[in-house]
């Protein structure tokens, strides 16, 4: 059973270009998460939807950030312009409904912004 | 004050030592409580799960919660190198999964 995809695994990118990171769920999970992971910070929630409907954006760090869920088994969170605090690890997690339900983790994205 | 902390270490220890790991939270409303590992260049996996006050243990592990103090620890006995990884607690608030900072350990064979 795949686990929860996220493309791409790396990003190298530079200051003002547009980023999109893209997150496949685990199939029959109702719940999506995006998380960024720094040194610094340590793993802070950026947005959480439910059934495609976004539930909490208060981590998201400023308007340069936006989320989308299409649909049930696809999402995105886009940064434009980038800049070079941006750069993290950015994790998609799934689970099966809500927030208190066990949440699985994708690969993660490695995001550099020169 | 963050909301939960936890020492980022880096923690080293020999291999069969007995490990502990901490973290403190300071919202007493807090009510389940988690460990996550995870490996180098991976995302976090759920470790551990407890809702009560006392220890749930599963294999070489145990999860105490102290929920008078407001304080969680992650127990590993007979530690194996293999349990090298970054340990994160998690605590459940009514809104959301509040990770702490991580504590990089490193078992040496």
């Amino acid at each position: 059973d795949a686990g929860v995809i996220q493309s791409p695994r790396h990003e190298v990118t530079e200051m003002g270009q547009e980023v999109t990171l893209r997150c496949k769920p685990i199939s029959g999970h109702n719940s999506l998460f995006w998380y960024r992971q720094t040194m610094m910070r340590g793993l802070e929630l950026l947005i959480y939807f439910n059934n495609n409907v976004p539930i909490d954006d208060s981590g998201m760090p400023e308007d340069r950030f936006s989320a989308k869920m299409p649909n049930a088994s696809f999402s995105t969170l886009k940064i434009q312009p980038s800049e070079p605090r941006d750069s993290a690890v950015y994790f998609c997690a799934s689970s099966k409904q809500g927030n208190r339900e066990t949440q699985y983790f994708g690969p993660g994205t490695r995001l550099l912004v020169l | 004050q963050k909301e939960v902390e936890q020492d980022p270490g880096p923690l080293s220890v020999p291999e069969g030592a007995i490990v502990s790991l901490n973290c403190t939270y300071s919202n007493s409303a807090f009510q389940y409580f988690m460990w996550y590992r995870q490996y180098s260049r991976k995302g976090p996996e759920l470790l551990m799960y407890t809702y009560s006050s006392g220890n749930k243990e599963d294999g070489r592990f145990t999860a105490q919660v102290d929920k008078s103090s407001k304080y969680i620890s992650l127990f590993i006995r007979d530690s194996q190198p293999s349990d090298s990884a970054t340990y994160l607690c998690a605590i459940q608030g009514a809104q959301k999964l509040v990770f702490g900072q991580g504590t990089r350990l490193t078992i040496n064979p």
